[in-house]
């Protein structure tokens, strides 16, 4: 079964860091793009960054300004979101997604096919 | 950074409804985009993709259209277990960017 299972979720102050880990099962993960995507109490989906196959691309939404880092470790199956300097604002619900890729003869496209259940962040004081 | 403008932000609908929800780019994305159901509590689960491909597994009741700046997700006949929440999701260009959401209540 293709199973991601993310963890490290908690809650922190202001200013305080947080790793997220996403460990996956079931599938070939190294040959995969991967994202985190998340979504803040009652409010919509926002993306968040990705990144390739063996790590050598990755691609970050604007208003993460620099604090966030996605990494991976194909070896472990494993993706993870280091975040620093946490802001009241990053509070939510993160979800690891696994990226296929499709290709027609507009070219090749992306879409997330395999989702985590989430682990809540709580920036606060 | 590309923005993705779903309309309505939510609708009413009965069951066996013909559903229509509409997501307008800022800018012409081809066909790169995804359709994307997520229900209270739970992950979002992929329905559509590159604009009108279906994914495996979803039901075929689902189906979506457009090209460029207009895009369009029906739901032929609405379901119970439809009543949800659908997001677009833009993967024209990075960042990546979702719709806003349009939530599907019952009537």
């Amino acid at each position: 079964e293709v199973q991601l299972v993310e963890s490290g979720g908690g809650l922190v102050q202001p200013g305080e860091s947080l790793r997220l880990s996403c460990a996956t099962s079931g599938f070939n993960f190294g040959t995969y793009w991967m994202a985190w995507v998340r979504q803040a109490p009652g409010k919509g989906l926002e993306w968040v960054a990705n990144i390739k196959q063996d790590g050598s691309d990755k691609h970050y939404a604007d208003s993460m300004g620099g604090r966030f880092t996605i990494s991976r470790d194909n070896a472990k199956e494993s993706l993870y979101l280091q975040m620093d300097s946490l802001r009241p604002e990053d509070t939510a619900v993160y979800f690891c997604a696994r990226d296929f890729t499709t290709r027609d003869n507009n070219g090749y496209h992306d879409a997330y096919d395999i989702w985590g259940q989430g682990t809540m962040v709580t920036v606060s004081s | 950074a590309i923005q993705m403008t779903q309309s309505p932000s939510s609708l009413s609908a009965s069951v066996g409804d013909r559903v229509t929800i509409t997501c307008r780019a800022s800018q012409g994305i081809r066909n790169d985009l995804g359709w994307y159901q997520q229900k209270p509590g739970k992950a979002p689960k992929l329905l559509i993709y590159a604009a009108s491909s279906l994914q495996s597994g979803v039901p075929s009741r689902f189906s979506g259209s457009g090209s460029g700046i207009d895009f369009t997700l029906t739901i032929s006949s609405l379901q119970p277990e439809d009543f949800a929440t659908y997001y677009c999701l833009q993967d024209y260009n990075y960042p990546r960017t979702f719709g806003q959401g349009t939530r599907v209540e019952i009537k």
